[in-house]
């Protein structure tokens, strides 16, 4: 069974830092390319980055390009996702998610159940 | 610009049928696309990759109730025999260098 387990959310001062966490588990997590879509209160989804399975292709969304980080340990199944210079307006539920398919740049195929962020002072 | 079009709400009867409607931007028709459901307090889950032609690949778990289909730009997800459980939010979504998320539509199970 593929698992997700987000962790790392809480309450952040504006122009703070956090670091989300998600650990990965029941299938490869290696072979798959990864993603971070966030949820505002009352909103719809809204893609946050991507990185391929070596690591070697990122994206990011444009409201979080310079201020957000992806990364992922593939010894640790673990992926990350390195938030500064945070703004209210990026107080959201962050899901991680996988990929649908082996390899590449597709559809989100799982779901974690996602870390709340709120950025208020 | 790569962008998806839905209709905020929909409603249907118990046990009826519904379809939904995702459409893509003028240029991109042939893309595939993914439906996703969202229940209330929950997090989403990955229904099915639906193609340009219809074909599609479910994920786990996906009752046969749910099925798409395809017509140039615009992409379906008929819901057959509703259940008070299907009432959630439904999103799209496609991808090119990032991906693409649909504003969702609101089912409501009369």
């Amino acid at each position: 069974e593929v698992l997700l387990v987000e962790s790392g959310g809480g309450l952040v001062q504006p122009g703070g830092s956090l670091r989300l966490s998600c650990a990965a588990s029941g299938f490869t997590f290696s072979s798959y390319s990864m993603n971070w879509v966030r949820q505002a209160p009352g909103k719809g989804l809204e893609w946050v980055s991507y990185i391929s399975s070596s690591s070697s292709t990122i994206y990011y969304a444009d409201s979080v390009r310079g201020r957000f980080t992806i990364s992922r340990d593939n010894a640790k199944n673990s992926l990350y996702l390195q938030m500064n210079s945070l703004r209210a307006e990026d107080t959201a539920v962050y899901y991680c998610a996988r990929e649908h398919e082996y390899g590449g740049n597709s559809c989100v195929g799982y779901w974690g159940q996602g870390t709340l962020v709120t950025v208020s002072s | 610009q790569l962008l998806l079009t839905q209709s905020p709400s929909a409603s249907a009867s118990l046990g009826a049928s519904v379809k939904l409607t995702c459409t893509l931007s003028s240029g991109h028709s042939t893309y595939a696309i993914a439906w996703h459901q969202q229940q209330p307090e929950k997090g989403p889950r990955f229904l099915m990759k639906l193609n340009s032609d219809g074909s599609h690949s479910k994920g786990d778990g996906i009752p046969d109730r749910f099925s798409g289909s395809s017509s140039g730009a615009e992409r379906y997800l008929t819901i057959s025999s509703l259940q008070s459980e299907d009432e959630a939010d439904y999103y799209c979504q496609t991808w090119g260098t990032g991906k693409v998320f649909g504003g969702g539509t609101k089912l409501t199970v009369l």
